[in-house]
């Protein structure tokens, strides 16, 4: 059981626009910043975003992240066929002391 | 540039115990902490802790005490992460992940390539 909420799956096809829930509390989401990292299958997470919706050097402008209260989403547009993979929400959790990640969104790109 | 690299798989007994190193490369390692997540097969991804390369003081989350210990060699800059006792359900990949820290937020902005660790009979 996550301390973050994702839906376990999400898809879309080519060049469409699909975005990722990603629900905490006041003690993680409510009072810290978010990050959202990408699995590509059988490889490593990378970095995706970082303080709720700033992009690292290389990621494409097609991916977004917002937060509102206690809730974060990741907005993909013009969607790709190499966009498939898995995707985490991660935040700090005041109260456990250390960092939270949500259970992950398996997108899929029909 | 920057580059975590990890040790390769391992097949252990249980009972009996790992270490998994994590060599860094292209940065000043004591400038950064190092993370460890692990993933069970087919699961998410869970936070293990971190441990402060600076002083060597490692932090556990929940879950993670007292079979699990995160340890450095600054010389060569690698951490490790070994783990005792092991079990059938410690089975899964082990990465190791720079905490980038800014102010206040932090994340983790490298990652190792991932060690798998099999505990079987």
């Amino acid at each position: 059981q996550s301390v973050l909420t994702q839906p376990p799956s999400a898809s879309g096809t080519p060049g469409q626009r699909v975005t990722i829930s990603c629900s905490g509390s006041s003690s993680n989401i409510g009072s810290n910043t978010v990050n959202w990292y990408q699995q590509l299958p059988g490889t490593a997470p990378k970095l995706l975003i970082y303080s709720n919706n700033q992009r690292p050097s290389g990621v494409p402008d097609r991916f977004s992240g917002s937060k509102s209260g206690t809730s974060a989403s990741l907005a993909i547009s013009g969607l790709q066929s190499e966009d498939e993979a898995d995707y985490y929400c991660a935040a700090w959790d005041d109260s456990l002391n250390g960092q939270v990640f949500g259970g992950g969104t398996k997108l899929t790109v029909l | 540039q920057v580059q975590l690299v990890q040790s390769g798989s391992e097949l252990k007994k249980p009972g009996a115990s790992v270490k998994v190193s994590c060599k860094a490369s292209g940065y000043t390692f004591t400038s950064y902490a190092m993370n460890w997540v692990r993933q069970a097969p087919g699961q998410g991804l869970e936070w293990m802790g971190w441990i402060n390369t600076n002083t060597g003081n490692p932090t556990y989350a929940q879950g993670f005490t007292g079979r699990f210990v995160f340890s450095l060699d600054t010389s060569v800059s690698t951490a490790y992460l070994q783990i005792s006792s092991l079990k059938a359900e410690d089975t899964a990949v082990y990465y190791c992940a720079r905490d980038l820290v800014v102010g206040e937020e932090n994340y983790f902005d490298y990652w190792g390539q991932g060690t798998l660790v099999t505990v079987s009979s």
